[in-house]
């Protein structure tokens, strides 16, 4: 069965400080894919990334980057730097087949972040 | 990216009553999904809209409580039927682009 487990149900920090959410993952499939999504107090989902298994580089994008360890199952994402519009509920997923055999997402519960001016 | 429509953006309702929610993509999909956010929790798929097919559910949601129409492949109807105050969530419908779930900007739903 596919699992995602988003420990931190919510974190606070200080504006510029650094701070990392963690995502840790089950699943059987020796294929399979990482997202991540950021959902904003207005509530609209925005995709940030995309991993893939076979690729363990970590990512970096601006003042975001995510560290994949398939040796320990996970995903994290730091962000540098933090800025109050980081604020956000963030979303961990993995990607599996459905009941219709599409390929559909398993979210975590999700990390609430405050960035406090 | 594909741009996704829904209409109403938030609805607040009479128990025992139903309400449609409309899903409009602007560009041709295979396939569209909703998915159901309760308060404060994480995103559940609710069922698969295949056009010209009945909708896939998944487990513990079912066609009568959450009909779904596919007329083609831009457009795609979720009623929430006979609510109750437990229907109270977030509703949204998705589509792939690429290698991406893209998601509408959600219908909020609040059940009296």
């Amino acid at each position: 069965a596919q699992k995602v487990t988003q420990a931190q149900t919510e974190i606070s920090v200080v504006e510029k400080e650094d701070v990392t959410l963690d995502c840790v993952y089950e699943t059987r499939d020796t294929t399979y894919y990482l997202f991540w999504y950021k959902q904003p107090p207005s509530g609209e989902l925005v995709f940030l990334i995309r991993r893939n298994s076979f690729d363990e580089q970590n990512e970096i994008s601006g003042r975001y980057s995510w560290n994949f360890q398939k040796s320990t199952s996970s995903f994290n994402f730091t962000i540098t730097a933090s800025q109050v519009v980081d604020s956000a509920v963030y979303f961990c997923a993995l990607m599996h087949r459905s009941g219709a055999g599409s390929y559909q997402l398993t979210f975590g519960k999700g990390t609430k972040l405050s960035v406090i001016p | 990216s594909a741009v996704i429509s829904q209409k109403p953006s938030r609805d607040i309702c009479q128990r025992g009553t139903s309400l449609t929610i409309q899903c409009q993509v602007d560009s041709q999909v295979t396939m569209m999904f909703w998915y159901r956010q309760q308060p404060g929790q994480s995103l559940t798929l609710i069922a698969t809209a295949n056009q010209g097919s009945e909708a896939t559910y998944e487990s513990g949601f079912v066609i009568d409580k959450f009909p779904i129409s596919r007329p083609n492949l831009t457009f795609s109807t979720l009623t929430v039927s006979n609510m109750s105050p437990e229907d109270s969530s977030i509703y949204l419908c998705s589509v792939w682009e690429g290698e991406k779930l893209f998601f509408g900007s959600g219908t909020q739903l609040s059940v009296l």
